[in-house]
């Protein structure tokens, strides 16, 4: 139990592009996860903690214009990564708050940007 | 949220046991005390998890004093393939948004 999975695992685009990464809770229901970004050879580090049915909160100096979060049902959260540039390219991760276990992490999704 | 403070990298040969020690000074009393592992371009996968004195489960022991300024995370007989990124964090359980340090980068050789 307590599976999370991120589609895509990886994405190329060009710059100026919008992606969309999905990140869904298999079989449990999570009203909060969150969103992390890990750069080569760094630590994870939080983004913004996305919650079921309202506004996710970003963390300081984290554009939330920028990456849009939506979290419209229990077991679905999307990251979009808008008009993004090289700058952007990173591992994306999320993880997803199980009500009894705690957190269980997504296996992320690689994104380059041209 | 409690500051995590771990070696940057440990070294260590198949067949040994591994000790990874973990300061977490500003515990709260509410807090449990999670460790995780990652392997390169893969998310983080839970080990073990406590609130004081010792848990032991298929894969680790993790070790907390009293005090619970600090835990140990015990890996019997490392192998190769435990060759990892080790994360040690603090938080309230079920409430708390995790915040990573720079983790135990453990190299095992063969």
């Amino acid at each position: 139990g307590a599976v999370v999975s991120q589609h895509p695992s990886r994405v190329i685009c060009k710059s100026g592009t919008s992606v969309k990464i999905e990140c869904r809770s298999l079989d449990f229901q999570a009203t909060t996860m969150f969103w992390y970004r890990q750069f080569p050879k760094q630590s994870l580090m939080l983004m913004a903690t996305s919650n079921e049915g309202s506004k996710a909160t970003y963390e300081q100096g984290v554009e939330k214009d920028k990456f849009l979060i939506n979290h419209a049902s229990l077991t679905l959260s999307t990251l979009t990564v808008t008009s993004a540039h090289p700058e952007d390219s990173s591992f994306y991760i999320c993880s997803a708050q199980e009500p009894a276990m705690g957190q269980f992490f997504g296996p992320g999704t690689r994104l380059t940007v041209l | 949220l409690a500051k995590t403070t771990q070696p940057i990298s440990m070294d260590s040969y198949e067949g040994q046991e591994v000790n990874i020690t973990c300061s977490h000074n500003n515990i709260a009393t509410n807090d449990y005390i999670t460790w995780y592992q990652q392997f390169p371009s893969q998310g983080p996968r839970f080990i073990i998890q406590g609130y004081k004195t010792k848990v032991t489960n298929e894969v680790a022991s993790l070790f907390i004093p009293a005090d619970r300024k600090s835990s140990t995370l015990s890996l019997p007989r490392v192998s190769l393939s435990d060759t990892a990124v080790y994360y040690c964090l603090v938080a309230s359980y079920n409430t708390d948004k995790l915040i990573f340090g720079t983790g135990t980068r453990l190299q095992v050789f063969p």
